[in-house]
C-alpha cells in the first residue's frame, strides 16, 4: 500500500533554516500536506502543495516537490524555539484518506 | 465556523475494561470522519473512516470498533481493552478525503 517516509529527529539551532524531509510511493498524488503538532495537542495544518506544482512558499515556509523522485521537503526559514515541534507530511489521492508519515520531531536549540 | 470536540483528554483504564471515546462536529454536514491513533515511533495510524451515517471502513484489524450513530458522531469503543491499546487517539473531519483535515486535541489512552 501506499507509504510515507520520514526521518524521525532533526535539530537546529535558533536562526538556522530548518529542512523537513520526505518520500512518498503514490504516483497519483493530488495533494501533499505538512501538518504540525504541538505537545499534548491535535495536529494542524501548516502547508499544502498541489501535485502540479513545483514549490510554494509562505512567508518563512518553504516547500519544495520533486515528482519524478517522489520526495517533498519542508524548510523553515530562520527557525524559532516555537517552531519546535513534530512536523508530519502526508499525501493524498482520489477518495482515499491521508496517509501520514512518521513525523520529524524538530528540536531548536537556543 | 466549524469546531471539533474530542473528549475525554486523559482516560487511565484497566485491563479488559471497555473503552467508548466520543468525537463530535460542530458547523458542518456531512463531515467525512477518522480515527487515528499515536503511538510512540509510529507516527498517524488510520484506524476508521466513514463518509456517511452508519458507513465504516476499517483500516487496520484490531481490539477496536467505532460506530457513527449521528451525521457529525463518531465515537471509537472496545469491549475489552489490551496493553497495547494505550496511546494517543485522534479524530479528524475533513469535507472530502482530499482537503485540509482538522483534528481534535486527542485522547491520551493509557491502558494498565
Amino acid at each position: 500500500g501506499e507509504d510515507v517516509e520520514q526521518s524521525l529527529f532533526l535539530s537546529v539551532r535558533e536562526g538556522d533554516s530548518s529542512v523537513i524531509n520526505c518520500t512518498y510511493t503514490d504516483s497519483s498524488s493530488t495533494y501533499l500536506y505538512w501538518y504540525k503538532q504541538e505537545p499534548g495537542a491535535g495536529l494542524q495544518l501548516l502547508t499544502y502543495i498541489f501535485s502540479n506544482m513545483d514549490m510554494k512558499q509562505d512567508q518563512r515556509l518553504t516547500v519544495l516537490l520533486n515528482k519524478k523522485d517522489k520526495h517533498l521537503s519542508l524548510r523553515i526559514a530562520d527557525t524559532q524555539t516555537g517552531d519546535s515541534a513534530i512536523y508530519f507530511c502526508a499525501d493524498v489521492s482520489g477518495n482515499t484518506p491521508l496517509v501520514f508519515g512518521k513525523g520529524t520531531r524538530l528540536s531548536v536549540i537556543a | 465556523s466549524q469546531t471539533i470536540h474530542q473528549w475525554p483528554a486523559t482516560l487511565v483504564q484497566p485491563v479488559g475494561s471497555p473503552l467508548s471515546l466520543e468525537c463530535t462536529v460542530e458547523g458542518t454536514s456531512n463531515p467525512n470522519l477518522y480515527w487515528y491513533r499515536q503511538a510512540a515511533g509510529r507516527g498517524l495510524q488510520l484506524l476508521f473512516y466513514s463518509v456517511g451515517i452508519g458507513q465504516i471502513s476499517s483500516e487496520v484489524p484490531q481490539n477496536l470498533s467505532a460506530s457513527r450513530p449521528q451525521d457529525r458522531q463518531f465515537i471509537l469503543s472496545s469491549k475489552k481493552l489490551l496493553l497495547s491499546d494505550s496511546g494517543f487517539y485522534l479524530c479528524a473531519w475533513t469535507t472530502t478525503p482530499a482537503a485540509e483535515a482538522f483534528f481534535g486535541q486527542g485522547t491520551r489512552l493509557t491502558v494498565v
